[in-house]
């Protein structure tokens, strides 16, 4: 079945942009997404992207889709101390159902 | 406004002793799903309900079950949970399937099982 993977953890210096990184096995993902993890509370989506594009922008965040290589990347522009939290991507194959696909998440620390 | 509302948000249960977990939406959403999240892991979709209509995963162990008495309310109760059922769980509601349907997330139950 698919496979999601992401680095465990990513640390940055305020007003850097930060990027996280995550790579997939299913060829046929249809939707891509990133989610956000605040401490004690929900998942928040941040952006997604469907598979038929090879960016995205949205304010501070920029999304980079490789299909041939089934990488994705989120971009984070002036990362604030505010931003610090996990981040998910996840990955939905339409063909398959309905299960949203989550990687372990990376923790994203931003010191001032 | 809380959307997708999770009570409790921390439950605490004895192994073997079977334990209800609640959601609910104030979204009038279609679709309703229970994911599991462990300790640094992914979370893990578990079940999910349209309308009434129930749909397994195929790896969830039967010792979980649900109940969606209506639009706004879904059950997750664990039979007999043992050590390895405690974790996170993360309740959601689109209001269709699909991916262009965002799901909105409730901000979980931790489950303990001593």
């Amino acid at each position: 079945g698919e496979d999601v993977e992401q680095s465990l953890f990513l640390s940055v210096r305020e007003g850097d942009s930060s990027v996280i990184n995550c790579t997939y096995t299913d060829s046929s993902s249809t939707y891509l997404y990133w989610y956000k993890q605040e401490p004690g509370a929900g998942l928040q989506l941040l952006t997604y992207i469907f598979s038929n594009m090879d960016m995205k922008q949205d304010q501070r965040l920029t999304v980079l889709l490789n299909k041939k290589d089934k990488h994705l990347s989120l971009r984070i522009a002036d990362t604030q101390t505010g931003d610090s939290a996990i981040y998910f991507c996840a990955v939905l194959n339409n063909q398959a159902g309905t299960a949203l696909i989550f990687g372990k998440g990376t923790t994203l620390s931003v010191s001032s | 406004d809380a959307m997708v509302i999770q009570n409790p948000r921390y439950q605490v249960t004895q192994f073997g002793k079977p334990v209800t977990l609640s959601c609910s939406q104030t979204l009038n959403h279609n679709v309703m799903y229970w994911y599991q999240q462990k300790s640094s892991q992914a979370p893990k979709l578990l079940f999910h309900y349209y309308d009434k209509d129930f749909n397994n995963e195929a790896d969830t162990p039967d010792n979980f079950q649900s109940r969606r008495p209506n639009t706004s309310f879904c059950f997750l109760d664990i039979r007999s949970p043992g050590l390895g059922d405690a974790a996170m769980y993360l309740c959601a509601t689109s209001r269709d399937t699909g991916g262009g349907y965002e799901q909105y997330f409730g901000p979980g139950t931790r489950l303990t099982v001593t």
